[in-house]
């Protein structure tokens, strides 16, 4: 049983593209949550989905940002008009239940 | 006031050394409570759940206190391997669902 998959494993951007992050969760899991981890700071919540339906996106800047859980295929979280402030390690988290979470390893964003 | 609260450390300890964190929270209504453990550039990795009862994992003992909010973390017999950051980790409950708060964890260092 694969764990959680994230892709790419690093990712640079210049200012202004758009950056789309991918995370599988483990088979059987159908809750997925994105965290962002900015450097020397603790993990934040972003968002948690579950198969085409947004949860909770509390933690979601309310600008430039989305993400989706389709029904076939990966979550995806999806970055317009990256800007360098968005240079961050993102992680991905699945569970089976509603609070026990595995984390991906991870897509580091660089922003140039 | 930070939702989940620790002391950033660093704590650097010889080899064999007994070392306790400290966390606390400011969610009364917090119902679930989790040590986990995160490597240099690595995701984080559940160590243990914690529990009102107080729960042991070989070398790890965890204990909540929820009159006080207040959670800790005890490593015995501390080895070299054990240097990493050590996230308090929340969950709110209710229909706050998947979303984790995380403090912003403790770096422990453990030398020879």
């Amino acid at each position: 049983n694969a764990g959680v998959m994230q892709n790419p494993r690093h990712l640079v951007r210049r200012r202004g593209q758009e950056a789309r992050l991918r995370c599988s969760p483990m088979k059987g899991h159908s809750h997925v949550y994105w965290y962002r981890q900015l450097p020397e700071e603790g993990l934040k919540f972003m968002v948690y989905l579950q198969k085409e339906n947004i949860i909770d996106e509390s933690g979601m800047p309310k600008e430039r940002f989305s993400a989706e859980f389709p029904k076939e295929g990966p979550s995806i979280l999806r970055i317009q008009q990256v800007v360098r402030g968005d240079s961050a390690a993102y992680f991905c988290a699945s569970s089976p239940r509603r609070e026990e979470a595995f984390f991906g390893q991870g897509t580091r964003l660089t922003v140039v | 006031r930070k939702e989940v609260e620790q002391d950033p450390g660093p704590f650097n300890v010889p080899e064999g050394a007994t070392v306790a964190f400290n966390c606390t929270y400011s969610n009364s209504a917090s119902q679930s409570f989790f040590w986990y453990r995160q490597d240099c550039r690595k995701e984080p990795k559940l160590l243990m759940s914690v529990y009102s009862s107080g729960n042991e994992d070989g070398r790890f003992t965890a204990q909540l206190n929820r009159a006080s909010q207040y959670i800790s973390l005890l490593i015995r017999d501390s080895k070299l391997s054990d240097s990493a950051t050590y996230l308090c980790v929340v969950h709110a409950g209710g229909t706050s669902y998947g979303k984790l708060t995380f403090g912003q964890g403790t770096i422990l260092t453990v030398h020879p």
